[in-house]
């Protein structure tokens, strides 16, 4: 079946330190999202990216949806401590259809 | 806050026993979507209900059932519950979208099975 790798698993970075992480398919995805989660409560919806190529900003995040529609990066610029969390990138194959999620990478933050 | 509403927040229940979910989607949203997190995993998609019919489904066994009801809210059922059921379960609820589909969870049911 289809699998997302997220990497790295996990990072500790000095405050106002910016951050990059990725995720990679085997498959092509039509759409891209990534999510956040706080301990105990559920995914929040970060950014959404419906093109290959398209580069979206929400605040001091940039999502990228790979050209190969295979792969994408968020980018968190200046991280501070609200930060922290885990974040997955999930992959949609076709509209309305089900999320395939990533393992999550663990941000720590440092102030 | 994304207004999906997901009860109860926790239980325990015993092994062979059964359980029932209830999720209320957000205002205007027609599609609801399950998934079950493990811990330290990310979400598995469980299944997904669209005007009250299943509309996909993940690889889970039919002692995984759902409902949906005309007001769009949803239940998930797991029959004979098995200790590797203990996990958070996710409901999602989404708006038609041509462009794709942006799912917004709620907080989750925190199950626990003994």
């Amino acid at each position: 079946g289809q699998q997302l790798n997220q990497s790295p698993q996990s990072m500790f970075i000095q405050e106002g330190e910016d951050v990059s992480m990725n995720c990679t398919s085997s498959s092509i995805f039509n759409t891209w999202l990534w999510y956040k989660q706080d301990p105990g409560e559920g995914p929040v919806l970060l950014i959404t990216l419906y093109k290959a190529g398209e580069l979206t900003s929400n605040g001091r995040l940039t999502a990228q949806f790979g050209i190969t529609r295979k792969d994408s990066f968020l980018n968190i610029s200046a991280s501070i401590p609200s930060d922290v969390g885990i974040y997955f990138c999930a992959g949609q194959l076709e509209y309305g259809n089900k999320l395939v999620f990533g393992a999550g990478t663990i941000l720590r933050v440092k102030s | 806050e994304t207004g999906v509403t997901q009860s109860p927040t926790h239980l325990i229940k015993t092994r062979g026993q059964q359980v029932t979910l209830r999720c209320s989607s957000q205002s205007g949203h027609n599609t609801v979507s399950w998934y079950q997190q493990a811990l330290g995993q990310g979400p598995q998609f469980i299944f997904q209900y669209y005007r009250e019919e299943e509309n996909g489904r993940g690889n889970f066994p039919p002692r995984f059932s759902g409902l949906q009801f005309p007001n769009y809210s949803s239940e998930l059922n797991v029959n004979a519950l098995e200790l590797d059921d203990s996990a958070l379960y996710l409901c999602a609820s989404s708006l038609e979208n041509p462009r794709g589909n942006e799912l917004f969870f709620g907080e989750g049911s925190r199950l626990t099975v003994l």
